[in-house]
This record gives structure tokens, sequence and C-alpha cells, in this order.
């Protein structure tokens, strides 16, 4: 089946600092993969929708200069969060829809849990 | 913003008893989709069902869709501890293909 892959799985960095987290198809290619967050018992929340070749749609409330996200290839989008802060804290999880004529599955990435101290 | 709304939130019973948890919606779909989570893990896709259809199976899963009453219902037969895990709804909008938005989710805790 489809895999997702996503790295790094958790990550502590100071707050200011940037962090990146890559999402990769292992075996198939993915124009478009999805970015979610996701707080503790809570649900996913849509962040930003990225597209291969062109740039990333983000949802309402995201900033995009906040949370650069970059697909340059069929096989991988990277979430950048820029100078961290505490509130950015929370489990990231990244998503890939395999080709097909629609009514697909999403495939997801096992989450990176994000500490900022 | 959240398009599906789940409930109950938790859900306990014991090994063997059937777990039942529904999902509401608010636009119109192609299809509605159930996943699981495991804590602190990705997402697992349990099962799909189209808009055109009313009931599918797979295992000890078995989903029910009311496009009329935008709900849906997840059963999981005969429970077992494994199935300790957060279930939820995404439904893929008619208007946006891939664009999914998640229910609240139920959290389910099976013992034994």
């Amino acid at each position: 089946g489809a895999v997702v892959s996503q790295h790094p799985s958790w990550v502590i960095c100071k707050s200011g600092t940037s962090v990146k987290i890559e999402c990769r198809s292992l075996d198939f290619q993915a124009t478009t993969m999805f970015w979610y967050r996701q707080f503790p018992k809570q649900s996913l929340m849509l962040m930003a929708t990225s597209n291969e070749g062109s740039k990333a749609t983000y949802e309402q409330g995201v900033e995009k200069d906040k949370f650069l996200i970059n697909h340059a290839s069929l096989t991988l989008s990277t979430l950048t969060v820029t100078s961290a802060h505490p509130e950015d804290s929370s489990f990231y999880i990244c998503s890939a829809r395999a080709p097909s004529l629609g009514n697909s599955p999403l495939h997801f990435g096992n989450g990176t849990r994000l500490t900022v101290t | 913003s959240q398009q599906g709304e789940e409930d109950p939130q938790a859900l306990s019973i014991q090994e063997g008893e059937n777990a039942t948890m529904n999902c509401s919606y608010k636009t119109s779909i192609n299809n509605l989709q159930w996943y699981r989570q495991n804590s602190g893990r990705g997402l697992v896709h349990l099962i799909l069902i189209r808009s055109n259809e009313r009931e599918k199976h797979s295992g000890r899963l078995r989903v029910t869709l009311d496009t009329s009453k935008k709900s849906s219902s997840l059963l999981i037969t005969a429970s077992r501890a494994a199935d300790t895990a957060s279930y939820f709804c995404a439904t893929d909008e008619a208007d946006s293909w891939g664009k999914f938005q998640f229910g609240a989710g139920t959290q389910v805790v099976v013992t034994p």
C-alpha cells in the first residue's frame, strides 16, 4: 500500500529557531500533499495544501510566512516553522493522496511532535 | 473550520461488545472516510463510503451513510482491546477534491 514517511518524529527546539519537517511519499507520486496540526485530544486542523511546483494554499488564519511550505518534487513536501514560539508546540501531520480518478483515501505520515522551549 | 461533528466524544466498552459512533457534516461530499489514530501516531485509513452508497462492510467494521441527513455511523463489532484508539470521520468535499475535513473524533477505550 501507499506509504508516507514523515521526519523527524519529534523535535525540541528553542524559541526563535526554525524547524523543518519533511513529508515523503515512498512508493507513489503525490502532486498534492496536506499539512495538518493537531492539539492534544483534538481533531486535525488543515493548515495548508501543498502543490508540487506551485505555491501552497493556506487555510484561513494560518500565517504563510510563519509556516513555509515547499513542494519541490512529486515525492517531497516540507513544512518549515519559522521563528518558532512555545505556542507553535503541537503535533504536525502530513498526508498525501495516491493518484487516482478520485474517491481514494489519504495516506498519513506518523506525525512530528514539536516542542518549543 | 471543522466539517464534522462526532458523537460520542468518548466511549468505554468491554471486549466483545459493539462500539457505535456517529458523524455529522454540513456540505455536499464526494465520499466520507473513517480513520483510526493511536495515541501520538498518524492516522490509518479504515473504510471509505461513496456518496451514492448507503452501507459498507469491512471485516468487523460497518459504515452507513445518510446523505439526506448528512450523517454517517461506524460500528465496530466484537471489539478487542487492540481497537482502543481515536476514530475520526473525514469528508471529501464535493467542490474541493482532496481537501478533507475531519470530525472531532471519538475516543474509544476497550477494556479486557
